[in-house]
């Protein structure tokens, strides 16, 4: 069955500090994989996609890394801001587009 | 959230009732989606349209119900059939159907049922 988990279900981290977050999947055929900001109250935002070919991609204060060997995937945030405090989720899809998505990561940053 | 509108934010129903959800996109695409979303859970698939007047069936259909009249519209219907449907509901487009194409989702809808 296609799966998709991640951990640690929630964090909590000071501003400025870096923290990783961590997927793995057992979805296959791999197609891609995405890891999506969620503010509380509102819909994911895309922050980056990986394909199989790809096992490193930066947005910003944002970097994902992607090992298709062991099908895992880590989120690395790094000087982290309030404004960062928001679920993480990452998106596994197959080459059928089945898509699965992991219950996701809550992260606070505080102050 | 892009071009995609949800209304209302948040929804109280009594049991037994009917509900429809908006979804609206200005983004000219052609794929739109709807997904449930639980605490604890990750995103389920409820239905799906590739284009107008076409849809197929998520993962967890059953008690809900969808049209696609207008490219722009995709409005999601909760029938009484629904067993649990307190939920966030979200509404989600890409350019076209396929997981590689990015979904942009809309502020989403937060459904009560007592």
């Amino acid at each position: 069955k296609n799966q998709v988990e991640q951990s640690p279900q929630s964090l909590i981290i000071l501003e400025g500090k870096n923290c990783t977050l961590q997927c793995n999947y057992t979805v296959s055929p791999f197609s891609n994989l995405r890891w999506y900001k969620q503010d509380t109250g509102r819909g994911p935002v895309s922050l980056t996609i990986m394909t199989f070919s790809e096992n490193t991609k930066s947005n910003g204060r944002y970097t994902a890394t992607l090992d298709a060997d062991t099908k895992q995937s880590s989120l690395h945030i790094t000087a982290s801001q309030l404004s960062d405090s928001a679920s993480y989720i990452c998106v596994v899809s197959a080459r059928n587009n089945d898509m699965r998505f992991g219950a996701g990561t809550r992260l606070t940053v505080k102050p | 959230d892009g071009g995609i509108t949800q209304s209302p934010k948040y929804l109280f129903r009594k049991e037994g009732q009917n509900v429809t959800l908006s979804c609206e996109q200005n983004l000219n695409h052609d794929a739109m989606y709807w997904y449930r979303q639980d605490p604890g859970q990750g995103l389920r698939l409820i239905y799906y349209s590739q284009i107008v007047n076409d849809f197929q069936k998520g993962d967890i259909a059953e008690g809900y119900s969808v049209s696609r009249e207008k490219k722009e519209s995709f409005p999601l219907t909760v029938t009484s059939a629904q067993k649990n449907p307190t939920a966030f509901y979200l509404c989600a487009s890409s350019i076209v159907a396929g997981a590689i194409y990015e979904q942009y989702f809309g502020p989403g809808t937060r459904l009560t049922v007592t």
